[in-house]
């Protein structure tokens, strides 16, 4: 059974630092990789999707990489400003295409302090 | 329309009602799924919609939830003689096929907070 885990829940940085947030898998056979964004009371945000063969992907600020074969992903931030502060969660896509369920882990809740 | 829409935003309702909460997919989009998400968890799978085929229930963790897409289309999830273990936010994703959305992601839409009192 997949696993995803994110580590620390919570973090607190100051703002312009940049940062990274870990995400790990325990089935390395997936089908991609999704990180998403969540503000609180809301919905989620799709950030950046990285399929299987790619090693990385990037959308302004934000640099998501996969190595699979270790079942790790890094989302990074650059720059940090206030407005990046809600919860980051990963989720994975199993490799098989009959039910693209996806798992994911319980997020992390960061935020950047002015 | 330009995004998943679900309604109610918010419903709070007494212990033992039944409640029925209402997602719209994008057009076009084949596959349908619900997650449920509770104070302090993961998001939870509950049930997956995909064409005409079958839904995937696995997800679903009493006989009090059901969910049905009509016209394969619209879905509405209830939940019968809800219990206070059912408050969460409860959230659905539309993608385009379980094959394309490899490809191209989920688009969730904001959830329904589900509140029983």
């Amino acid at each position: 059974k997949q696993e995803v885990t994110q580590i620390p829940a919570a973090l607190s940085v100051p703002e312009g630092e940049n940062l990274v947030l870990n995400c790990s898998f325990t089935d390395s056979a997936i089908y991609n990789l999704q990180w998403f964004r969540q503000d609180p009371g809301k919905g989620l945000t799709s950030l950046l999707l990285i399929q299987s063969s790619q090693r990385e992907q990037t959308s302004g600020r934000l640099n998501a990489s996969l190595d699979k074969s270790s079942g790790r992903s890094t989302l990074y931030i650059a720059a940090s400003q206030p407005g990046d502060s809600a919860t980051y969660l990963c989720a994975v896509s199993p490799y098989t295409g009959a039910n693209s369920k996806l798992t994911f882990g319980k997020g992390i809740t960061l935020s950047v302090r002015p | 329309g330009a995004g998943v829409s679900q309604s109610p935003s918010n419903k709070v309702t007494e212990k033992g009602k039944d409640v029925e909460l209402r997602c719209d997919p994008i057009s076009g989009h084949t596959a349908l799924y619900w997650y449920r998400q509770s104070l302090g968890q993961g998001l939870e799978f509950l049930i997956y919609f995909q064409g005409n085929s079958a839904p995937d229930k696995s997800g679903l963790p009493s006989d009090r939830f059901s969910a049905e897409r009509t016209g394969g289309s619209v879905s509405t999830l209830t939940i019968q003689r809800t219990q206070q273990e059912d408050s969460a936010v409860y959230l659905c994703a539309s993608s385009l096929g379980a094959y394309r959305q490899t490809r191209y992601g989920y688009t969730f839409g904001s959830g329904t907070r589900l509140t029983v009192v």
